[in-house]
């Protein structure tokens, strides 16, 4: 079964340092990945993906993520973080096909991400 | 615009009583989901739905109860059965079970 990591439940960083959130992967087979941010009482929203395009992924809000195969990583970084920027993240990987044909994404258990003026 | 709408934004429910929480989408999605998330941890499924009258039951489906009767609907109600129904509920939607989601802005429960 597919599994994600997030390794640290927290991060703080000053603001206009680098941002590196960490997500480690288990798979067999080349995986479907995603990052997600949720800012306080709001839903998820898609900050970029991963479907074997690019190992390199460009999102939202000058967020990118580099997909390591031999790493099984797929670490989200941004150069200069911004107070905006402080949120939730959450890293997600497909699971699947299951039993019943269908597939699940299964949700990490999240980085909050502090931003320090 | 679209997207999912999620009502109300506060919910409160007495001991022993049923709620029912709204989520509508007008993507044109199939597969539509709820979730659960509780403070400091991460995202727990419910229940979920890969096309119309038709759902499966996700990792805490104890307490809770779905219907799909449309595409756009995918109604939860918390059952009197949920003992620790305090909490925050999500609810989304993809294009198939193998997309990206998209979330609605939730539903925060609280029992009175």
């Amino acid at each position: 079964a597919q599994s994600v990591t997030q390794l640290g439940s927290h991060v703080s960083v000053s603001e206009g340092a680098l941002v590196l959130l960490r997500c480690n992967y288990s798979s067999s087979v080349p995986p479907y990945l995603f990052w997600y941010v949720q800012y306080p009482n709001q839903g998820l929203q898609l900050l970029l993906k991963y479907t074997s395009a690019a190992t390199l992924v460009k999102g939202i809000n000058g967020f990118e993520a580099e997909f390591k195969k031999s790493e099984t990583s797929f670490h989200l970084t941004k150069p200069s973080a911004h107070m905006s920027d402080a949120a939730e993240y959450f890293c997600a990987v497909i699971q699947g096909p299951l039993w019943s044909g269908g597939f699940k994404t299964i949700f990490g258990a999240g980085t909050r991400l502090f931003v320090k003026a | 615009d679209g997207g999912i709408t999620q009502s109300p934004k506060y919910l409160f429910r007495k001991e022993g009583q049923n709620v029912t929480l709204s989520c509508e989408q007008n993507l044109n999605h199939d597969a539509m989901y709820w979730y659960r998330q509780d403070p400091g941890q991460g995202l727990r499924l419910i229940y979920y739905s890969q096309i119309v009258n038709d759902f499966q039951k996700g990792d805490i489906a104890e307490g809770y109860s779905v219907s799909r009767e449309k595409k756009e609907s995918f109604p939860l109600t918390v059952t009197s059965a949920q003992k620790n129904p305090t909490a925050f509920y999500l609810c989304a939607s993809s294009i198939t079970d193998y997309q990206p989601q998209h979330f609605g802005d939730g539903t925060r429960l609280s029992i009175l």
